[in-house]
């Protein structure tokens, strides 16, 4: 069976610290890859998508950056942490319709 | 945007049945229905989804209205564990068509009762 993982679970971080954010999935081989951000008290916005290692697409321009340096492998990332990038960020993957999601990482900027 | 709307809230008895509506009346002919559930703090739960026909599943029903314009969530016997707030989604196809953008919305807050 798949299974999705994100760590760290909770993060503290100061403005305009580095921020790294990694997911990986297991039991499935090239995955679609995504990064969803949820900020508080509202749905979910989806930040990149990847349908393979090296291959990215943003959906909306940001502060964050994504990679794929790995088949099942996805990191989020931020040079400089601003304050509105706290929220709950969680990766998923997907089969050809259905999107499996992780546990969520809960960022807190401040 | 959503292309989706949904009521903020409902309630429901322990053990009824919680009929979910949503309205997607832009719903273009290619584009998914899908339904996903999250509970607090936790990562969204997948329930179900479909395109024309109805559907079942082992977690719960989806009927689609013929014209595709509205759809309504069915969970038969609806436990206190239900207890989320529910998301209709209308999945957006990027690239290829293998893959899909889920366009979230507000959600409607089923609160279950005992």
């Amino acid at each position: 069976s798949q299974t999705i993982h994100q760590w760290p679970a909770t993060l503290v971080q100061p403005v305009g610290s580095p921020l790294s954010l990694e997911c990986t999935v297991e039991g499935t081989s090239n995955p679609n890859l995504y990064w969803y951000r949820q900020a508080a008290g509202r749905g979910l916005q989806l930040l990149f998508y990847s349908v393979g290692i090296g291959q990215i697409s943003s959906e909306v321009p940001q502060n964050l950056s994504a990679s794929r340096p790995q088949d099942r492998q996805f990191i989020l990332s931020s040079k400089k942490l601003l304050l509105s990038d706290s929220g709950f960020y969680l990766c998923a993957w997907s089969r050809p319709k259905e999107q499996y999601f992780g546990p969520g990482t809960r960022l807190t900027v401040t | 945007d959503a292309k989706t709307t949904q009521p903020p809230s409902m309630d429901c008895a322990e053990g009824r049945a919680a009929n979910l509506p949503c309205n997607h009346s832009t719903i273009s002919g290619n584009e998914y229905v899908y339904w996903y559930r999250q509970i607090h703090s936790q990562g969204p739960q997948y329930i179900i989804h479909g395109l024309k026909n109805n559907e079942t599943n082992e977690m719960a029903s989806l009927i689609i209205t013929e014209d595709r314009k509205s759809s309504t969530l069915i969970l038969p016997h609806a436990t206190l564990r239900d207890t989320a707030v529910y998301y209709c989604i209308v999945r957006v196809v990027l690239g290829s068509g293998n893959t899909g953008k889920l366009i979230f919305g507000q959600g409607t807050t089923l609160q279950v009762k005992p």
